[in-house]
């Protein structure tokens, strides 16, 4: 089946503007996340929803940054304001819900092919 | 919270030779532990997992050995080929069932022809 998608796979904007940032998860994964990925760095998290709501908001940097999911599916991450540190590439993730209460219960994440920003 | 070290950031390896990737975690109740390969402008994918119950996991060419007392855990890939070649990024977190990933800085393997 599909993967996870993201568009656009390129943006490259003017700073001091506003992008939204979008990601498809795979049909069924109740949790879905958004990481940034600086060049030569490892994906930082920023928030993670399960369902509709933010089960985990603290990786976001600044008010600057908002993020929806509203029917539980496809989610946009909104940046306001960008600034040059902005750049970087955002990468989505999603997974399914953990069965049974174990430590076995982690569901493997599954990312999205990521958002390459660039402010200018 | 969690925090990750990755050592070394490079590694290049004659083909055929084994690679060793070593990451360190600070949060003794992280119980999840997935190595991640990463190909030049590509996603991140999920190469193997351990969790905390078990101390070492193999699929083919590839290892996972895990050491709670120590907080360590590392990655082997023996016979190694060319297109091993990528960025390796290992990860932990807490708790059971989709909480998100604190991922170490990388590890940058070149596979010598």
């Amino acid at each position: 089946g599909a993967g996870v998608s993201q568009t656009p796979s390129n943006k490259v904007t003017e700073k001091g503007k506003y992008v939204e940032l979008r990601c498809d998860p795979i049909s069924g994964h109740t949790a879905l996340y958004w990481y940034r990925q600086s060049l030569g760095q490892g994906p930082e998290f920023l928030i993670y929803f399960q369902g509709t709501g933010a089960a985990d908001d603290s990786g976001l940097p600044n008010d600057r940054f908002f993020a929806v999911r509203p029917e539980g599916s496809v989610s946009t991450l909104k940046i306001q304001r960008t600034e040059r540190g902005d750049s970087a590439v955002y990468l989505c993730a999603s997974s399914s819900r953990p069965q049974g209460r174990t430590s076995e219960s982690y569901n493997e994440q599954f990312f999205g092919p990521g958002t390459r920003l660039t402010v200018l | 919270g969690e925090n990750v070290e990755q050592h070394p950031s490079t590694l290049s390896v004659q083909e055929g030779d084994s690679a060793v990737i070593k990451c360190t975690y600070s949060d003794s109740a992280s119980n999840y532990f997935p190595w991640y390969k990463q190909e030049l402008g590509k996603r991140p994918q999920l190469i193997i997992d351990i969790r905390s119950n078990v101390g070492e996991k193999k699929d083919q060419r590839i290892a996972v050995t895990l050491n709670k007392t120590a907080k360590h855990f590392s990655l082997h890939i023996t016979e190694t080929q060319p297109e091993d070649s990528a960025v390796y990024f290992c990860a932990a977190t807490t708790n059971s069932g989709n909480t998100p990933l604190v991922f170490g800085k990388g590890t940058r393997l070149s596979v010598i022809a």
